[in-house]
């Protein structure tokens, strides 16, 4: 069965600071991933998505994601954060052809002025 | 466009209550999925609809039932609510294609008390 660790479970950052979230996941086959994020008192709205190609993936507010396929990773990062950035980040797989989803525990990100 | 829209917003019960959460998309999707979001434990799946006329477990199916009655609507129902099911549900959808970004419903605040 598919899963998805974040071992970041809260993160604090000063402003324009890089960002490197982890995310793992465990599945023998193809798989399609995901970044999402919830920013307080909202919906998860996606960030970017990787299915093939490029394993290099660019999303919304500069962030972006590499998949390396021999660590089964799927880290995402931001060259430098903004207050505007801190809200609960959340890494999910699917098994290709499947429509499960699953999603991991959260990464908190609180950035500091 | 509504989007998927869930009913209803918050609700209270006391153990031993059932009640069912309803969630409707209106944009077509094939797939539909039911998770619950808990502190610290992110989104878990509890059942999920890859077609009309099909559902599947996720990870969490245990207390719940669910049911595709359309295209458009699959509504979950607790038989016998547990405190332990005290959560905040979502229902979300997508086209189906296995690529493509959830939309979710805005969420059902449930307390069981």
């Amino acid at each position: 069965a598919q899963s998805v660790s974040q071992h970041n479970h809260h993160v604090i950052l000063s402003e324009a600071a890089s960002l490197e979230l982890g995310c793992n996941y465990s599945y023998g086959g193809t798989v399609n991933l995901f970044w999402y994020v919830q920013y307080p008192g909202q919906h998860l709205q996606l960030l970017l998505k990787y299915f093939s190609g490029d394993p290099l993936v660019k999303g919304i507010k500069g962030f972006e994601a590499e998949f390396i396929k021999s660590k089964f990773s799927f880290n995402l990062r931001k060259p430098s954060v903004q207050w505007s950035d801190t809200a609960e980040y959340f890494c999910a797989v699917n098994a290709r052809g499947n429509e499960k989803l699953t999603f991991g525990t959260g990464t908190r990100l609180t950035i500091i002025p | 466009n509504a989007g998927v829209t869930q009913t209803p917003k918050f609700q209270v019960l006391k153990t031993g209550q059932s009640m069912t959460l309803q969630c409707a998309q209106d944009m077509n999707h094939n797939s539909m999925y039911w998770y619950r979001q808990d502190p610290g434990m992110g989104l878990r799946l509890i059942y999920y609809s890859a077609s009309e006329g099909t559902t599947d477990k996720g990870e969490v199916p245990n207390g719940y039932n669910v049911s595709r009655l359309n295209k458009r609507e699959f509504s979950l129902r607790l038989e016998s609510a547990a405190p332990s099911q005290t959560s905040v549900y979502f229902c979300a959808s997508r086209p189906g294609q296995f690529n493509e970004k959830l939309f979710f419903g805005s969420g059902t605040q449930l307390s069981v008390l």
